[in-house]
């Protein structure tokens, strides 16, 4: 397996506290991605970084920011937790610009109550 | 746009026969085609891919064929086995936007 590591692993947290989840690599592959995985709804991106501090929105960003200050670590925050964001999260890396496999970490479920 | 459709969302066979899953993609810019297996509780990991310059790809029981003009492609498993069963996602990249999108996911079930 690829060394890309999430944590935590599985969290509970309250309505309306902020949440960080962590995706932390070894491969020194460039491209990083959030994606949250729901029934019915398949794989859905939230953000990806394409470079040390270069960021980017995906399709349900909202209520979510990142960062990347350092090639190995992409952290994905919940600014204020609500519970449509209960979910399980994936990051995944690749190393080039598209034609290549993504490979993902372990996952991260999220509970909000 | 690109987004990615994904049929069935839920298959169940018997264990030997066939299983086909389809796809279909908008960006016909699109040029490579992977397709992700997650078993219960664990990462989706790739099981086979495809480039737009080719047609089929086999390995072993496992085969996909690629449409370019109808924009769609196709996961086939042969003589399937009960640790088949899984979560199957298409996926396409390339044209506008590297950044792979996935489909919705077929539920594989695959009886004894």
């Amino acid at each position: 397996d690829a060394g890309i590591t999430q944590s935590p692993r599985h969290k509970v947290t309250e309505t309306g506290t902020p949440v960080t989840l962590r995706c932390h690599q070894t491969e020194n592959h460039r491209y990083m991605y959030w994606y949250r995985q729901d029934p019915g709804h398949g794989l859905r991106l939230i953000h990806y970084s394409y470079g040390v501090k270069d960021t980017d929105k995906g399709e349900v960003s909202d209520g979510y920011s990142v960062s990347r200050s350092k090639t190995e670590d992409f952290l994905l925050t919940l600014e204020s937790a609500t519970s449509s964001q209960t979910s399980v999260y994936f990051c995944a890396i690749s190393e080039t610009q598209g034609s290549t496999e993504a490979f993902f970490g372990q996952g991260t479920r999220l509970t909000v109550v | 746009g690109e987004n990615v459709e994904q049929h069935p969302s839920t298959l169940s066979v018997q264990e030997g026969d066939s299983a086909v899953i389809k796809c279909t993609y908008s960006d016909s810019a699109s040029n490579y085609f992977p397709w992700y297996k997650q078993e219960l509780g664990k990462r989706p990991q790739l099981i086979i891919d495809i480039r737009s310059n080719v047609g089929e790809k086999k390995d072993q029981r496992i085969a996909v064929t690629l449409n370019k003009t109808a924009k769609h492609f196709s996961l086939h498993i042969t003589e399937t086995q009960p640790e088949d069963s899984a979560v199957y996602f298409c996926a396409r990249v390339g044209g506008g936007s590297y950044i792979p999108t996935f489909g919705r996911g077929t539920s594989l079930i695959v009886h004894p």
